[in-house]
């Protein structure tokens, strides 16, 4: 079955860090790339970065660069999303989602993650 | 940086048509595509590069896009297509649209 495995819910306190994973099954792990997407309470969808598991490359949305990163483990098929410097405003299901568009300016996501909460609180 | 305004909001009646919009600056040049959104669940993927379907969405999810809109269209809407929907497209980053809640009553 395709899909991609979340791990499961955090919390924080405001000032450290988390990090989220993602473990794809039934393809091959490298053949796509894997974004972030989160959705704060009633908040649209927000793009966070992308990773390309087959070379390592990412890239990241300005508003979290600094604070974010993305990594790839291929020996563990997992890709992973590490924010820092949580704040309260960073409470928010995340998302991975893999991109089957053969270029960026086509990217779209066929398949998410579950979703893994983040709640950021003293 | 780019942005997508939808609707917050659309209503239609079972079985009418829904056409849920999505406007920017000189969209049409841009390939677009929608999810929808259930409480609770993760986004699906309805509508890809303008007007492709994948696998499994119904044949009555259609889309277009052209100058500085594009239009998600659900004909012959159901009870379950009661959901929020965004827009999607790339420009240096991906960029999501606000959403817009389909109510089906």
């Amino acid at each position: 079955q395709v899909q991609l495995v979340q791990s499961g819910a955090e919390v924080k306190k405001p000032g450290a860090s988390v990090k989220v994973s993602c473990k794809p099954s039934g393809y091959t792990f490298t053949s796509y790339s894997l974004h972030w997407v989160r959705q704060a309470p009633g908040q649209r969808l927000e793009w966070l970065g992308w990773v390309t598991p087959g070379t390592g490359y990412t890239k990241y949305s300005q508003k979290f660069q600094g604070r974010i990163t993305i990594t790839r483990d291929t020996s563990a098929n997992t890709a992973y999303m590490e924010l820092s410097s949580l704040m309260s405003e960073d409470t928010a299901i995340y998302y991975c989602a893999r991109d089957m568009a053969t270029a960026s300016y086509k990217v779209y996501f066929d398949l998410w993650g579950q979703g893994t909460l983040v709640t950021v609180s003293s | 940086s780019y942005e997508l305004t939808q609707a917050p909001s659309v209503s239609v009646s079972p079985g009418q048509t829904a056409s849920i919009t999505c406007s920017g600056d000189k969209l049409g040049d841009k390939y677009i595509c929608w999810y929808q959104k259930k409480p609770g669940q993760s986004p699906v993927l309805v509508i890809y590069q303008n007007n492709k379907r994948p696998s499994g969405i119904p044949e009555r999810f259609s889309g277009s896009n052209s100058g500085n809109t594009a239009t998600l269209t659900i004909s012959g809407t159901q009870a379950m297509d009661e959901a929020d929907y965004y827009c999607q497209v790339w420009d240096s980053s991906v960029v999501f649209g606000g959403g817009t809640k389909l109510t089906v009553l």
